[in-house]
């Protein structure tokens, strides 16, 4: 399929806000999410949005979504070390896939003292 | 709760020999389970749908002959790499849909391959 973008690496300072964006590829997915990758380990789900919504908060999480240009991001606020990680953007795809997920490459996010 | 496993974490195998590899969901039923394949430096990419007593469902491009897979019950799917070869070796990573959410899936910590 198409390729969902997201920026490769981002490098934060501790304490300051972290903003990952993602340009994704099919308009009628119905969800989209950011999945936590930390070194060694699987996938992780940290947050998703339904189409129709705008903006999500969870803690420190905010999701804006804007579906007209098919954009997402994802904006950490207060950035830990422990938040270094890759972040990956993924949408839904609406076929026979059922619930399948078309992953971006990946936001290496490095978060430093 | 939602936890898959897979087995094993991280195989060598040589050349030509065949390699399984296992993706249980632990404490859920999944009918589906999808496998994803992870390049260096690049994106997951989904491989093929596995349904319990059914067919799997293979992406463009994937060699079904290759990736054998079969979901035997309503926890366990395995990816069975046929003849293997040093460009099959990549990071197979397994999920599983989570009963009563929005699509959220439950992933595997992944399989780590190298075909030498």
């Amino acid at each position: 399929g198409e390729d969902v973008e997201q920026s490769l690496f981002l490098s934060v300072r501790e304490g300051d806000s972290s903003v990952i964006n993602c340009t994704y590829t099919d308009s009628s997915s119905t969800y989209l999410y950011w999945y936590k990758q930390e070194p060694g380990a699987g996938l992780q789900l940290l947050t998703y949005i339904f189409s129709n919504m705008d903006m999500k908060q969870d803690q420190r999480l905010t999701v804006l979504l804007n579906k007209k240009d098919k954009h997402l991001s994802l904006r950490i606020a207060d950035t830990q070390t422990g938040d270094s990680a890759i972040y990956f953007c993924a949408e839904s795809l609406n076929s026979n896939s059922g619930y399948a997920l078309n992953f971006g490459k990946g936001t290496s996010l490095l978060v430093t003292p | 709760g939602a936890v898959v496993s897979q087995h094993p974490s991280r195989v060598i195998c040589k050349s030509g020999t065949s390699v399984k590899i296992e993706c249980r969901s632990l404490d859920f039923q999944a009918t589906t389970m999808f496998w994803y394949r992870q390049f260096p430096k690049k994106s997951l990419m989904l491989m093929a749908t596995s349904n319990e007593g059914s067919k799997a469902t293979y992406e463009q491009g994937v060699e079904k002959d290759k990736f054998l897979i079969n979901h035997a019950s309503l926890t366990l799917s395995t990816l069975t790499v046929t003849s293997a070869h040093p460009e099959d070796s990549s990071f197979y990573i397994c999920s599983a849909p989570i009963p009563g959410t929005s699509g959220s899936q439950a992933f595997g910590p992944g399989t780590r391959l190298t075909v030498t």
